[in-house]
């Protein structure tokens, strides 16, 4: 069965540019989440959704950062402008509702703004 | 003070050996655990649930203190390819947030061989 998966794996760009990461969720899931890693920060949840509805945007750093999920099946975080702060692996996870259901990740993107 | 705190280490341990990992958490409303494995460079993956009665998967036991809001994972027989960080994880429920899950900032762990 295919996992989470995320595109691009690598994304090297210049500060200013807009940056779009992608994410195709577990099939039959319906949350997905978008978290972001750093070696400072660890692993930081930025924001996520329940059957396509945005449930908690509170990780969202600011108003750069923006996430939709159109469908169930499909999933973009956007940064724009992008700066070197925001460097970093992005993680998407999915999920079933449900107490006792961990979260899948895909293999992330990892990020670097110059 | 974090939700979910580990002890960062490393720890170095020579194969064979067996070795512990604690994490506390704080919110007493957590409901369910999990420890995760990540690698260097890869995904957080799920190593096993824990749960209340405590559990055991191989080389593998995982306890839970809801009392003390303390979760374990004992490693026996220590391999090389246990080399990763161990990340504790809780989930609590956050009015109707239920699926938000809480990473620890994870443990690394070294087996020498």
């Amino acid at each position: 069965d295919a996992g989470v998966i995320q595109s691009p794996r690598h994304e090297v760009t210049e500060m200013g540019q807009e940056v779009t990461l992608r994410c195709k969720p577990i099939s039959g899931h319906n949350s997905l989440f978008w978290y972001r890693q750093t070696m400072m920060r660890g692993l930081e949840l930025l924001i996520y959704f329940n059957n396509n509805v945005p449930i908690d945007d509170s990780g969202m750093p600011e108003d750069r950062f923006s996430a939709k999920m159109p469908n169930a099946s499909f999933s973009t975080l956007k940064i724009q402008p992008s700066e070197p702060r925001d460097s970093a692996v992005y993680f998407c996870a999915s999920t079933f509702t449900g107490r006792d259901q961990p979260q899948h990740f895909g293999d992330g993107t990892r990020l670097s703004i110059l | 003070r974090k939700e979910v705190e580990q002890d960062p280490g490393p720890f170095n341990v020579p194969e064979g050996a067996t070795v512990a990992f604690n994490c506390t958490y704080s919110n007493s409303a957590s409901q369910s655990f999990f420890w995760y494995r990540q690698d260097c460079r890869k995904e957080p993956k799920l190593l096993m649930s824990v749960y209340s009665s405590g559990n055991e998967d191989g080389r593998f036991t995982a306890q839970l203190n809801r009392a003390s809001q303390y979760i374990s994972l004992l490693i026996r027989d220590s391999k090389l390819s246990d080399s990763a960080t161990y990340l504790c994880v809780v989930k609590a429920f956050y009015g109707g947030a239920t699926n938000k899950l809480i990473f620890g900032t994870g443990t690394l762990l070294a087996v020498q061989p």
